[in-house]
């Protein structure tokens, strides 16, 4: 139980465009999903909180503009990256609480890469 | 963001040792948690831990939740060439909405 899953699971774009992330809980459903961005030998860090039904919650320093949260079901939540550039390209990571401790389990990462 | 601090940053052990990593922070956390990343892939949870002092085991592995509530350790014996990998600690505190703060992680090379 608890598998998370994403796709891509990589993604190449040219500079200018979007990309779209998504983020799906493949055994459970989840209310709450997380976004984590993580450059190379560096640590996790939370973009932003993806409440089911309601607005994402950023965290400081993040542009809801440029970074689109939609979290409309309770196993879907998706990240689109709007008018990406090469400083975006990163591994980027969802995550779900899960059960009554509302521990995060995590997806397999996307790689994004933007020439 | 805030991050916690961890220590060793990396370390190369032989295969069979023990190995002993450690995560401090200047806040208190209500649970302490520890994952494993592998290259190119998203973090899996290892051990977590929800009250101060408490001790759990899982395997070969063995994570202590600080009395201070602000460090957490972990502990990996007769290390095998599989447990190479980061290994991140994360802290929640329960009125932080759930929300994780990651440690800076501890590169393991285990060699033959």
């Amino acid at each position: 139980g608890a598998v998370v899953s994403q796709h891509p699971s990589w993604v190449i774009c040219k500079s200018g465009t979007s990309v779209k992330i998504e983020c799906r809980s493949l055994d459970f459903q989840a209310t709450t999903m997380f976004w984590y961005r993580q450059f190379p030998k560096q640590s996790l860090m939370l973009m932003a909180t993806s409440n089911e039904g309601s607005k994402a919650t950023y965290e400081q320093g993040v542009e809801k503009d440029k970074f689109l949260i939609n979290h409309a079901s309770l196993t879907l939540s998706t990240l689109t990256v709007t008018s990406a550039h090469p400083e975006d390209s990163s591994f980027y990571i969802c995550s779900a609480r899960v059960g009554q401790r509302r521990e995060q389990y995590f997806g397999p990462g996307t790689r994004l890469t933007v020439t | 963001g805030q991050q916690l601090n961890q220590s060793p940053q990396s370390m190369f052990i032989q295969e069979g040792e023990d190995v002993s990593m450690n995560c401090t922070s200047s806040s208190i956390f209500n649970t302490w948690l520890w994952y494993k990343q592998d290259p190119g892939e998203g973090p899996v949870l290892l051990i977590a831990l929800y009250k101060a002092g408490e001790l759990t085991s899982n395997g070969r592995l063995t994570a202590q939740f600080g009395i201070t509530r602000k460090d957490s350790f972990l502990n990996i014996s007769a290390s095998i060439p599989c447990d190479v990998g980061i290994y991140f600690c994360a802290g929640r505190d329960t009125g932080t909405a759930s929300k994780l703060t990651f440690g800076t992680g501890t590169r393991l090379q285990v060699t033959l």
